[in-house]
């Protein structure tokens, strides 16, 4: 299974909302990434979990928060968002972070901020 | 900072002509991955390299990294519908090993 699996695929939320994207990967994978990205632009690096720990966070603004209950799970929680944070929300995992591997990503979840 | 750059932008060929995207980076990489996106999909893995100068080959695709490691090429030989997408260069740096720099990307359009 070299699958790597989001829910929801798209997600419409208003402003003062709580809501949360999901990843799931059972490749026995070791890191795990969140990437934002914008129309026509490269995936941009939010968060990366070394053996489920947070080991970057690229400055994002607190309203987004990251989770990783286990070593297969990846959450990423919204709130107060704002309308510029619509974007595709990709999750990816490889095997082990340090020297690199290559990236699985997901389908991604498309968010639109109301 | 620390910067990855692709040329061109976007890219109109006729099915069967040549393509080739350019990747360059301000700073020494320690290896680079190719990715290619449809529209309307997720970044998929090609390829990677790692060694200086090295050259790999994937049927119509030929990748390569310059001697200095800051940059890569990807050609692709008499171009298919099939190749229609967004190819991305993602570099690694030395000096961070947990993520990666994508490049904006080379959209490649192929007219029939």
């Amino acid at each position: 299974d070299t699958e790597v699996t989001q829910t929801p695929k798209h997600l419409v939320m208003g402003m003062t909302n709580k809501k949360s994207l999901k990843c799931e990967q059972h490749m026995g994978h070791r890191a795990m990434y969140w990437y934002k990205q914008k129309a026509k632009k490269p995936p941009e690096l939010m968060f990366v979990y070394s053996y489920e720990k947070l080991s970057i966070n690229e400055s994002v603004p607190s309203r987004f928060s990251p989770e990783c209950p286990n070593s297969s799970l990846l959450n990423l929680h919204l709130h107060a968002l704002q309308p510029e944070d619509s974007a595709l929300y990709l999750c990816a995992s490889s095997q082990d972070p340090g020297i690199l591997y290559e990236q699985y990503f997901g389908p991604g979840t498309r968010l639109t901020v109301t | 900072g620390q910067q990855v750059m692709q040329i061109p932008q976007y890219q109109h060929v006729q099915e069967g002509e040549d393509f080739t995207t350019y990747c360059n980076s301000s700073t020494t990489l320690s290896n680079i991955q190719w990715y290619k996106q449809r529209p309307g999909g997720h970044p998929v893995f090609l390829i990677q390299l790692v060694k200086s100068g090295e050259v790999k080959k994937q049927k119509r695709l030929t990748f390569q990294f310059g001697e200095a490691k800051k940059n890569s090429s990807l050609h692709i030989t008499a171009t298919q519908t099939t190749d229609v997408g967004t190819y991305f260069c993602a570099g690694q740096l030395e000096t961070s090993y947990d993520k990666v720099i994508f490049g904006p990307g080379t959209s490649l359009s192929v007219i029939p």
